[in-house]
């Protein structure tokens, strides 16, 4: 079964506006990692976040940790159409390298 | 550099054939992992080879389906007599040494269509 299951399962909004996608995983993690995925075809490595951090910062992303809640948010600002994809986040459990992956979210950037 | 590559691009079989998929990992990459992608939906995870290590068989579905990997590059899934439930996107990919990051590299996948 998957472990970490993001939320919502899809999102459509316009462009310039904020988009943010939750992740809930099960189990302890030695870090947590979002992906993009474009066409269903492969995957783009994004950010990692470890589990002694809180917050993470990359261009246009900021992706918050919390270890107490078991959970995990992506923020995009100022949304642009190329960031239409479908959006997936993986963890690991400790003392594994093995990823298991959310569902995913779809999000929509309308022009 | 080179990425993960992946072989053939498009697959198409009739149900029963046995098909042989490639993921060619990038160079130095000592951990290689083998998902699959059904419509619309979340990645699953097949199998993971780390090094010389005994890979990690726990997420094959079923005894039809193996892989290999030869000289701790190169791997191959296979697939025996498929069935149309096979039909997905298989996803390869690699990552760096253990300690040095989890990060995943993938490649483009293989899409099988089981008629």
């Amino acid at each position: 079964s998957q472990q970490g299951e993001e939320d919502p399962q899809a999102l459509s909004i316009q462009e310039g506006e904020n988009a943010t996608m939750n992740c809930s995983y099960k189990t302890s993690i030695n870090n947590l990692q979002w992906y993009r995925q474009n066409s269903g075809r492969g995957l783009v490595h994004l950010i990692l976040i470890r589990s002694n951090e809180r917050e993470k910062h990359s261009g246009r992303l900021r992706v918050t940790l919390d270890t107490s809640k078991k959970s995990s948010s992506l923020l995009i600002t100022a949304s642009r159409a190329a960031d239409t994809a479908s959006y997936f986040c993986a963890t690991d459990s400790q003392g594994a390298q093995k990823l298991v992956f959310g569902q995913g979210t779809r999000l929509t950037i309308n022009p | 550099g080179a990425g993960v590559s992946q072989s053939p691009s498009n697959k198409v079989t009739e149900k029963g054939k046995d098909v042989e998929l490639r993921c060619d990992p990038i160079s130095g990459h000592t951990a290689l992992y083998w998902y699959r992608q059904s419509l619309g939906q979340g990645l699953e995870f097949l199998i993971y080879f780390q090094g010389n290590s005994a890979p990690d068989k726990s997420g094959l579905p079923s005894d039809r389906f193996s892989a290999e990997r030869t000289g701790g590059s190169v791997s191959t899934l296979t697939i025996q007599r498929t069935q149309q439930e096979d039909s997905a996107v298989y996803l390869c990919a690699s990552s760096p040494p253990r300690g040095v990051t989890y990060e995943q590299y993938f490649g483009p996948g293989t899409r099988l269509t089981v008629t």
